[in-house]
């Protein structure tokens, strides 16, 4: 069965560093979507993609983080510089993203980068 | 906008009880509704999804109904095991376009299920 990839797994650094997480949807998957979750709460969206472009990015940090798909296919979310409240789960999600059918609204969840700064 | 409200946790229950995790939702139009399941360290996982009224969702034992009339999708399981312990997630999915589908989650149930 297809799964969406992510990596690290695990990744600690110190506040003030840069960090960079990398995913790998499912193939074929045209919208692509990194979530951040906070212990205890549930995922929330900073940044979707539909293939290359950006659809939505209102709830990313955008004087620290960045993302990028530049072809439309993996992605990697970047902190520049990393602070204390960024510990958190780093969630990578992707879906069909093409008109029709029931699977096109679904979303298939990597298993996520754990993200402590110290 | 929308929302999604779950019940609050813990739940606590015995190997065999039967569970319900109550969500209910706000949303304009006509959302797809999921329930996402999360063991501890990992992802999240699509336990089972609903696209319209009166769809019944089933997974492993799990099941879910939309109900439009209540603006429900509760979460039921007639007899619960040790390995479903973990947190469960309401979400709808709202469609803003084109392809174009956003996720709003609840914020999770963690259930604990002792032999």
């Amino acid at each position: 069965e297809a799964e969406v990839a992510q990596s690290p797994r695990y990744k600690i650094t110190e506040k003030s560093q840069a960090v960079a997480f990398w995913c790998d949807p499912i193939s074929g998957h045209a919208t692509l979507y990194w979530y951040r979750q906070i212990l205890g709460q549930g995922p929330e969206l900073l940044v979707q993609f539909q293939d290359e472009s950006v659809v939505d990015d209102s709830q990313l940090p955008k004087d620290r983080f960045s993302a990028e798909r530049l072809k439309g296919v993996d992605s990697t979310l970047k902190i520049q510089p990393a602070e204390l409240g960024d510990s958190a789960m780093y969630l990578c999600a992707s879906s069909l993203g093409r008109a029709g059918g029931p699977l096109t609204d679904t979303q298939y969840f990597g298993p996520g980068t754990r993200l402590t700064v110290l | 906008g929308n929302s999604v409200t779950q019940m609050e946790g813990p739940v606590t229950l015995s190997e065999e009880a039967f569970l319900t995790i109550n969500c209910t939702y706000t949303a304009t139009g006509y959302p797809s509704l999921f329930w996402y399941v999360q063991y501890p360290g990992e992802g999240l996982q699509l336990l089972l999804k609903a696209t319209k009224a009166d769809d019944k969702g089933s997974n492993k034992g799990f099941e879910a109904t939309y109900r439009k009339e209540t603006t429900s999708f509760h979460l039921e399981k007639g007899s619960v095991q040790v390995s479903d312990s973990a947190v469960y997630f309401c979400a709808l999915s709202e469609k803003r376009g084109g392809s174009n589908y956003k996720l709003t989650f609840g914020k999770g149930t963690l259930l604990t299920v002792n032999p």
